[in-house]
């Protein structure tokens, strides 16, 4: 089992929907979680940080974590064709000398106008 | 201005050679990750350090050394040992290790 997993997509939304992206993870002890967008050809950039159970929104972005179901998800809501790119999701893993962030395999999110 | 460097951004590598990576960072973070990115794939964490003097291998380390003598810069060698070394490389560091990394701007290594 991976340490954190994503659907890979691609992932079509119309223009002005919801889109929807998911990713678990294996770590019960985990306590930071992360969501990041790639432009191809680019670094990741932070999106939004949730650290506790429940939803947090940052304007169109909604992030929601389940620590029971080691679940995280991010809405992304009035999709606009420049939220295409890829989603990294990524987590925070404490092994026993030390902690690291671990990404998914992420997700490739197009909108079509 | 306050970021994270890398150089260079394109590095091209005979087979056989050693080279090196550098990252820097002048945020004052604590932790620093070294990260590998294949085309199409996510990253892949090869080093890691919480504190100045102390690192970690992560998931793929064989073919590759660090050194944290100083906070704020975590340079990469990428040794001749390392097979398949064509990749994008990225460096992020972070407040802690609990916290969110923030990502330079990568350095494309291509074996000629």
């Amino acid at each position: 089992q991976k340490e954190v997993e994503q659907n890979s997509g691609p992932l079509s939304v119309p223009e002005g929907a919801i889109a929807s992206l998911n990713c678990t993870y294996s770590d019960r002890v985990s306590q930071s979680f992360f969501w990041y967008r790639q432009y191809s050809g680019k670094s990741p950039e932070l999106i939004m940080s949730i650290y506790s159970n429940g939803d947090k929104e940052d304007g169109r972005f909604t992030a929601q974590l389940n620590k029971a179901s080691q679940y995280v998800s991010l809405l992304i809501r009035d999709s606009q064709p420049s939220d295409s790119a890829t989603y990294l999701c990524a987590v925070n893993m404490v092994g026993s000398s030390a902690s690291k962030i671990i990404f998914g395999s992420g997700t490739r999110l197009s909108i079509r106008p | 201005d306050g970021g994270i460097t890398q150089s260079p951004k394109y590095l091209f590598r005979k087979e056989g050679q050693n080279v090196t990576l550098s990252c820097e960072q002048n945020l004052n973070h604590d932790a620093m990750y070294w990260y590998r990115q294949d085309p199409g794939q996510g990253l892949r964490l090869i080093y890691y350090s919480q504190i100045v003097n102390d690192f970690q291998k992560g998931d793929i380390a064989e073919g590759y050394s660090v050194s944290r003598e100083k906070k704020e810069s975590f340079p990469l060698t990428v040794t001749s040992a390392q097979k398949n070394p064509t990749a994008f490389y990225l460096c992020a560091s972070s407040t802690t290790v609990n916290t969110e990394a923030f990502f330079g701007q990568g350095t494309r290594l291509t074996v000629v």
